[in-house]
């Protein structure tokens, strides 16, 4: 499968500041890139994706990035509050609808 | 309005007896999955099927097996349980061939314990 790769593993940010996650992908044939988030206890759930075909996507406080030239896409989290608290994981497609996921960041949003 | 369920939350069992994992999705969805989630290495998939009847082996398929009968079951099975297969195991499910065909949708997981 994909071989994708995630840093950091932790990040500790003081509430109102922002957060970034990064994700490297090896398969350049990758068009679609999810990111999920797994609250503590509970079931991953998709908070945003991009395709390969855009280069930035928002959805309020969330944004992702995707640069296909260097094979990375990033995260960015702003403005966060204690709900962000969760473990994010990034994904990338490989055949036909199979994801391959990194190790996860844990993210500590401290008040 | 649970749409992906899995059978058993926790389970222990004993080394080299066989385990099966149930999951059933309500939402007519074409694709389902096995991942394992181990703390440090992600989600990895095990195995995935497309169809009914229908499997393809994931990055770590050994001393896994699946069984799909039915679209909305899709099964894990663990032949003879070994101690390295301790985990946490997450059903999913994906539309398929319709927009939106990747998003997977997670059962609650079923934590297993192989002493």
């Amino acid at each position: 499968g994909e071989n994708v790769e995630q840093h950091p593993s932790t990040l500790s940010v003081q509430e109102g500041d922002s957060a970034v996650i990064k994700c490297t992908y090896s398969d350049s044939a990758s068009n679609y890139f999810p990111w999920y988030k797994q609250e503590l206890g509970k079931r991953p759930q998709l908070i945003i994706d991009i395709r390969s075909n855009v280069g930035e996507k928002k959805d309020q406080r969330i944004a992702v990035t995707l640069n296909k030239t260097a094979k990375h896409f990033s995260l960015h989290i702003t403005e966060t509050q204690p709900e962000d608290s969760a473990v994010y994981f990034c994904a990338a497609e490989w055949g036909d609808y199979k994801l391959s996921f990194g190790a996860g960041t844990t993210v500590t949003v401290r008040a | 309005d649970v749409k992906v369920t899995q059978s058993s939350r926790y389970l222990v069992k004993r080394t080299g007896e066989k385990v099966f994992l149930e999951c059933v999705q309500d939402m007519d969805h074409e694709n389902m999955f096995w991942y394992r989630q181990d703390p440090g290495l992600g989600l990895r998939l095990i195995y995935f099927s497309y169809d009914v009847k229908m499997k393809e082996k994931g990055d770590i398929p050994e001393g896994y097996s699946v069984s799909r009968e039915k679209k909305e079951r899709f099964s894990l099975i663990l032949e003879s349980a070994s101690t390295n297969q301790t985990s946490m195991y997450l059903c999913a499910s994906s539309p398929g061939s319709v927009s939106g065909a990747n998003v997977l949708t997670f059962g609650a997981g079923s934590r297993l314990t192989v002493l």
